[in-house]
């Protein structure tokens, strides 16, 4: 039981490069979460899925975009990415809404 | 505004301490969550509890109690007899449909 998982650990990219972070869970959840979070600034909520099939925009939804792709992977993008965006990010899932999550082992990443 | 505040950045104690991590919140639901977490130095989030809007009991477990006052809006966290293990950043949470967790406390213990 692996419980929740994101690849890679860690990525370094050049301003406007674009990539995909992954994430799994073999929890059977429903919903899923993407965090960033930054010195001082706790996790904020980027972009969560309630359940297969939906996706909403958390507190810092701009300059990414998600995909659940089945119920148990949902991917966070970015399309062209920035310094700002130099953070870790975490993924998470929760039986549902409502109930606790459970995070992976996050994924640092270094805007250049 | 802040939906959650910990207005404690940073805390030291000497082990065997008692201490306690302050927690308010903001929410016009009258149905909501509220949850406390901890991130130890390793990196990874680690679940604590988890509190309903409607029940205001509080609760203890081992070394960990948590006393919830809907009055004053505040979910705070208390370790009695603090050890070293218990040098974390603990991140208090709200769940009103969206997720907000505050910007968390460091806590160290000091041997």
């Amino acid at each position: 039981n692996a419980g929740v998982t994101q690849t890679p650990k860690f990525q370094v990219l050049k301003t406007g490069q674009s990539m995909t972070l992954q994430c799994a869970q073999d929890m059977n959840h429903n919903s899923m979460y993407w965090y960033r979070q930054d010195p001082g600034m706790g996790l904020r909520l980027i972009y969560y899925s309630a359940s297969e099939g939906t996706t909403d925009k958390g507190e810092v939804p701009n300059g990414y975009n998600v995909s659940r792709l089945n119920k148990r992977e949902f991917s966070l993008r970015l399309e062209s990415a920035a310094p700002s965006q130099t953070s870790v990010y975490f993924c998470a899932s929760s039986e549902t809404a409502y109930n606790e999550q459970f995070f992976g082992p996050g994924t640092r990443l270094t805007v250049l | 505004a802040q939906k959650v505040t910990q207005a404690q950045t940073e805390i030291s104690v000497v082990e065997k301490e008692d201490v306690t991590l302050d927690c308010v919140y903001e929410t016009r639901d009258t149905t909501y969550y509220l949850f406390w977490y901890k991130q130890p130095p390793s990196g990874e989030l680690v679940f604590l509890i988890r509190r309903n809007s409607f029940d205001e009991q509080n609760e203890i477990s081992g070394r960990y109690s948590w006393n919830f006052q809907k009055s004053t809006s505040s979910f705070n966290f208390t370790i009695t007899a603090s050890q070293v293990v218990d040098s974390a950043v603990y991140f208090c949470a709200l769940d009103d449909n969206q997720f907000y967790f505050g910007t968390g406390t460091s806590l160290t213990v000091i041997p």
